[in-house]
């Protein structure tokens, strides 16, 4: 069980905008952590996409971005296509916990 | 370019021991945290352990406490994770990660290929 909640699915034709949610609490994303966000494509390692809640890497499309709200975080992916699909996660610091590093459980995105 | 590779994976015995090895290149090794984080098959990340970029403190995720240690060569610009009394649910893919965060705000920006790790009788 995360401490980081993401649905298991997402799913969006080409050209489409979705949006992956990531929900914490108030020891980790409420509590004003940055939230990082990672791509894996299927057989590779992952690959970093939104550090800093907001902020793309170099060579990161402008059509993913990061957002916060609260006790959560969202990823979104605009101009969906093919090659987006991937898993994505999440990840952020927990206080309530002895570990430094949390991750979301994951989210399988189809592009239809 | 930067560039983390690991080794070291292979199959073994419950209660065994492995180690494994990160050898990075293309930035200054010595300047940046590194982290494992491991993959169990088909499953999410789950982070392992972190070292501090001088070596002067190391965190442990509490599933591996007391049986994995962190630790680095400056020298030979390596990562290693020293993985002793393993367990079947210590089967994975470990990846070794650079860390270029600061004031406790951890994350990764490059990361191995992984190697594979599995314990089974």
């Amino acid at each position: 069980q995360s401490v980081l909640t993401q649905p298991p699915s997402v799913s969006g034709a080409p050209g489409q905008k979705i949006t992956i949610s990531c929900t914490g609490s108030s020891s980790n994303i409420g509590a004003g952590y940055y939230v990082h966000w990672y791509q894996q494509l299927p057989g590779a390692a992952p690959k970093l996409l939104i550090y800093d809640t907001v902020n793309r890497p170099s060579g990161v499309p402008d059509r993913f971005s990061g957002s916060r709200s609260g006790t959560s975080a969202s990823l979104a992916i605009t101009g969906l296509q093919g090659e987006d699909e991937a898993d994505y996660y999440c990840q952020t610091h927990d206080s309530s916990l002895s570990g430094l590093v949390v991750f979301g459980g994951g989210t399988k995105l189809t592009v239809l | 370019q930067v560039q983390l590779v690991e080794s070291g994976g292979g199959v073994v015995q419950p209660g065994r021991s492995l180690r494994l090895s990160c050898v990075a290149s293309g930035y200054t090794f010595r300047n940046y945290g590194m982290h494992w984080v491991r993959q169990a098959p088909g499953k999410g990340l789950e982070w392992v352990a972190v070292i501090w970029y001088d070596g002067s403190k190391r965190y442990y995720t509490d599933a591996v406490k007391g049986r994995f240690t962190i630790s680095r060569d400056d020298s030979k610009n390596t990562l290693y994770l020293q993985m002793n009394s393993l367990r079947v649910e210590d089967t994975a893919v470990y990846y070794c990660a650079r860390d270029p965060g600061d004031n406790g705000n951890f994350y990764f920006d490059y990361w191995g290929q992984g190697t594979l790790a599995t314990v089974s009788s």
